[in-house]
């Protein structure tokens, strides 16, 4: 089984720089996908890593360390239209399916 | 877009009735995935296919619910007897498969039961 840990909430300004944290317990991993999810609307794709160290796409960052269970999304440059639920979830290694199990997700405001 | 389309948005039933839910996913994609959502939580697994075969079936989802693919393109996802505790966002994912596994989502059909 998969179980994953994220905050519930976090608050930060427009224009700063935060770190979504994730850590997981798995019994297999081929991965770790972050979504992000506005209200009311369905999750969508942000970034996907499967080997150490950091992805960078745009004003969007993925790190993963797998010895240690632990991801993070770093977002930079916070806008507005940023506030959103983060999913972060990682894709089961004990078959072929890519079945991906989620974290309930990181509720992020962005203030003025 | 992500070109991932449900059938219904939104669906009010009462209690008892049966509801039946569409995906129809990205047209190349083999596989498709049904995740169950209610609010403040992350999706739920319920069920997956890879073409016309349903290959996985989350031991959460009870007798009631039932999922098709039959020609490996839409797939439909029917709960019968709903039940109050139904209530929640049904989401439909699909991926290519073959190593890219990365998953689209619709964007979902909520189920209200009174």
């Amino acid at each position: 089984g998969q179980n994953i840990d994220q905050p519930t909430e976090m608050t930060a300004t427009e224009g700063a720089i935060v770190q979504i944290n994730c850590t997981y317990q798995t019994s297999g991993f081929n991965g770790l996908f972050w979504y992000q999810q506005h209200a009311g609307e369905a999750p969508t794709f942000l970034s996907y890593n499967v080997l150490d160290g950091l992805e960078e796409k745009g004003r969007f960052s993925s790190f993963l360390s797998r010895s240690k269970g632990y991801s993070y999304l770093l977002l930079k440059e916070l806008q507005m239209k940023d506030s959103a639920s983060y999913l972060c979830a990682v894709r089961d290694g004990n078959t072929n399916a890519g079945k991906s199990t989620f974290g309930d997700g990181t509720t992020l405001t962005v203030k003025p | 877009d992500t070109g991932v389309s449900q059938d219904p948005r939104h669906k009010i039933t009462k209690r008892g009735q049966n509801v039946t839910f569409r995906c129809d996913p990205i047209s190349e994609h083999n596989r498709l995935y049904w995740y169950r959502q209610t609010l403040g939580q992350g999706p739920e697994f319920l069920t997956y296919f890879q073409n016309e075969a349903q290959l996985e079936k989350s031991r959460l989802l009870s007798d009631r619910f039932s999922a098709e693919r039959p020609k490996g393109s839409f797939s439909t996802l029917e709960i019968q007897r709903t039940e109050q505790g139904d209530s929640a966002m049904y989401l439909c994912a699909s991926s290519l498969g073959l190593g890219k596994e990365t998953q689209y989502f619709g964007p979902g059909t909520r189920l209200l039961v009174l």
